[in-house]
């Protein structure tokens, strides 16, 4: 099983700062790497897959960057709706997708 | 628009079975990749099942032998059947549908309530 490890576990970062959120791989995922986002009480939210392309609808705030076992997530200037819990996700292992444990953007 | 409604969860004691459902529109189940993807309380997210566009199945370890995932094509539906339940099943258990160039999930369900408990 390939193991993602999500850092730092809780970020705290003011409105309009940016915000740099890592996820590391156990094995090389190559670019087969989608980031989530998820509100208290709803669904995850896809937002990047291909390790740095943007879902459909996904502001350009949003950037994903990175490569076999080292990715990155920015969200250059958080907007309130930005607060909440952003999960990775690796598919190189299909059909044994696994996430790593996630980060909690809070406000400072 | 797609649409993915889950239903089916609820309270079960420990060796119970449970049938979970996935209703879509917009969407064909039967030409997806369809997981069941699931959420303990305070938890990340893990990956249950699968079932490809051709019907081959797939299951993480820690449910193989007691869960079944299958569709209705008629009914546009997919289903979990969870049998043997134990505590540690008890979830928010999501539908979601693979995404168009990767084995990522685009669409999601808002996802139902399994609480496996005497």
């Amino acid at each position: 099983e390939i193991v993602m490890t999500q850092s730092p576990a809780t970020l705290s970062v003011s409105p309009g700062e940016r915000a740099t959120l890592s996820c590391r791989a156990s094995q090389s995922v190559s670019s087969n790497l989608a980031w989530y986002q998820q509100k208290p009480g709803q669904a995850p939210r896809l937002l990047i897959y291909g390790a740095s392309t943007r879902a459909t609808g996904i502001p350009a705030r949003f950037s994903g960057s990175g490569s076999g076992t080292e990715f990155t997530l920015t969200i250059s200037s958080l907007q309130s709706e930005d607060f909440a819990v952003y999960y990775c996700q690796q598919y190189n292992n299909w059909p044994s997708v696994t996430f790593g444990q996630g980060t909690k953007v809070e406000i400072k | 628009e797609v649409q993915l409604v889950e239903s089916g969860g609820g309270l079960i004691q420990p060796g119970g079975s449970l049938r979970l459902s996935c209703a879509a529109s917009g969407f064909t189940v039967s030409s997806n990749y369809m997981s069941w993807v699931r959420q303990a309380p305070g938890k990340g997210l893990e990956w249950v099942s699968v079932i490809y566009s051709g019907g081959s199945t797939y299951y993480a370890d820690s449910v193989k032998g007691r869960f079944t995932i299958s569709r209705d094509n008629s009914k546009n539906t997919l289903y979990l059947q969870m049998n043997s339940l134990r505590a540690e099943d008890t979830a928010v258990y999501y539908c979601a549908s693979r995404g168009r160039d990767g084995y990522y999930f685009d669409y999601w369900g808002q996802g139902t309530l399994v609480t496996v408990s005497s």
